[in-house]
């Protein structure tokens, strides 16, 4: 019953390390997003893909890039980790084209970065 | 602008107490949805309910109740008889105005934590 895996539950990484969290639905979704979570401030929209090989940025996308080669994968990218980036990582997937989309989100990735 | 909020930070009650989650929201369209997630200590987000802006009818699903007020623009959240399992965080979030490239992405709001007390 699997449906959004995250590939990595925690992660620790050193400043200025490349970062990829991977992220794969196999619910053939065509929208795919990546929250980051932080306590006080709930879940805050880094990016989102409504297509193969599209992106839109979200509300922080600063020292963030994705990728979307395949409909069922969204990764997520730091380039060059930094301490406040360390966070719990949320990945989800809907489909359809409205306000009404349901979210599936995977179990998180919680990144530490020292 | 979009806005969710949640002003119940944290929530502490014993089994059996039932506790309401306070959610009120800011938006200028007319046509909108409202979620509920709960967010159990494993971490995965699940889905609980979705409501459309024009079925002001309030639900009930087992012990979950869910009272939506277009009026004072909020949408709350029941659970009568609490149990230990409904520790969780609870989100509610609002859907993005449609077009602009949104279409139809979710605000939420910054959540409430519910300890729920054998």
């Amino acid at each position: 019953d699997v449906k959004v895996t995250q590939s990595s539950r925690y992660l620790v990484k050193r400043t200025g390390e490349k970062v990829f969290l991977e992220c794969v639905q196999d619910m053939d979704h065509e929208n795919m997003f990546w929250y980051r979570q932080d306590p006080g401030l709930g879940l805050r929209l880094i990016y989102f893909s409504y297509d193969v090989k599209m992106k839109e940025k979200g509300d922080i996308p600063e020292g963030y890039s994705v990728s979307r080669e395949k409909k069922e994968r969204f990764s997520l990218i730091l380039e060059s980790a930094s301490t406040n980036q360390t966070s719990m990582y949320l990945c989800a997937s809907s489909t359809g084209k409205t306000g009404a989309n349901v979210l599936t989100f995977g179990a998180g990735s919680r990144l530490t970065v020292l | 602008a979009q806005k969710v909020t949640q002003a119940q930070t944290e929530i502490s009650v014993v089994e059996k107490e039932d506790v309401t989650l306070d959610c009120v929201y800011e938006t200028r369209d007319t046509t909108y949805y409202l979620f509920w997630y709960k967010q159990p200590p494993s971490g995965e987000l699940v889905f609980l309910i979705r409501r459309n802006s024009f079925d002001e009818q309030n639900e009930i699903s087992g012990r979950y109740s869910w009272n939506f007020q277009k009026s004072t623009s909020s949408f709350n959240f029941t659970i009568t008889a609490s149990q230990v399992v409904d520790s969780a965080v609870y989100f509610c979030a609002l859907s993005e105005p449609f077009g602009g490239g949104s279409q139809g992405n979710l605000i939420f709001g910054k959540g409430t934590k519910l300890s729920v007390k054998p």
